[in-house]
């Protein structure tokens, strides 16, 4: 299995710019997760997903985030306008039930200059 | 809300020493988790406990869950260089995913 897989794995992108992070879960899991880590905040649960269904998105910063999960292989999160503070490490992590644990992809390295 | 703390945020020790960091949460969980992080990685699952008492091994990891003190433990044996990392506790509130402690970064010194 090739695990969680994240794309692009570093971004750099302008302000104001429309920026978009990809993740294909492990085939069968039904759960999906977009984390946020910053030095300052650490580990955040954006926004997750049970099958294709999102559940909670209370941690969804601001409404310049949206994501979706138009199928059970694949993830988006988007964030327009993006701005400095935007500038993280995204992960996005999938389960098919607890007892297994969750899977994190490799990451997303996102500079908003 | 649940809050999850970890100690020592920072440990730096000597190669061959045991130590122990602590995660302490606020509400009732039986599944917490543990991670490694190398720099610039991602998130490495360790430890998967599900239940009062629980007790897992691998190496010179121990890992352990009281849930009525709503405690675990993170027991280092005779510590080598190769496990330099972060370490994060994550404990399951109910159906809202991870949430993460601050992370322990720890550095063994030969």
């Amino acid at each position: 299995d090739a695990g969680v897989i994240q794309s692009p794995r570093h971004e750099v992108t302008e302000m104001g710019q429309e920026v978009t992070l990809r993740c294909k879960p492990i085939s069968g899991h039904n759960s999906l997760f977009w984390y946020r880590q910053t030095m300052m905040r650490g580990l955040e649960l954006l926004i997750y997903f049970n099958n294709n269904v999102p559940i909670d998105d209370s941690g969804m910063p601001e409404d310049r985030f949206s994501a979706k999960m138009p199928n059970a292989s694949f993830s988006t999160l988007k964030i327009q306008p993006s701005e400095p503070r935007d500038s993280a490490v995204y992960f996005c992590a999938s389960s098919l039930v607890y007892r297994y644990g969750y899977t994190f992809g490799s990451g997303t390295r996102l500079t908003v200059v | 809300e649940l809050k999850v703390e970890q100690n020592p945020l920072f440990l730096s020790m000597q190669e061959g020493k045991n130590y122990t960091i602590y995660c302490n949460y606020s509400t009732t969980s039986d599944r917490l988790y543990w991670y490694r992080q190398d720099p610039g990685k991602s998130l490495e699952s360790l430890f998967v406990l599900l239940s009062n008492g629980a007790v897992k091994q691998e190496g010179r990891l121990m890992a352990s869950l009281d849930t009525k003190a709503r405690l675990s433990t993170l027991h280092i044996t005779a510590a080598v260089h190769d496990l330099s990392a972060t370490y994060f506790c994550a404990v399951e509130g109910g159906a809202d995913g991870l949430t993460f402690g601050k992370g322990t970064h720890l550095i063994i010194q030969p």
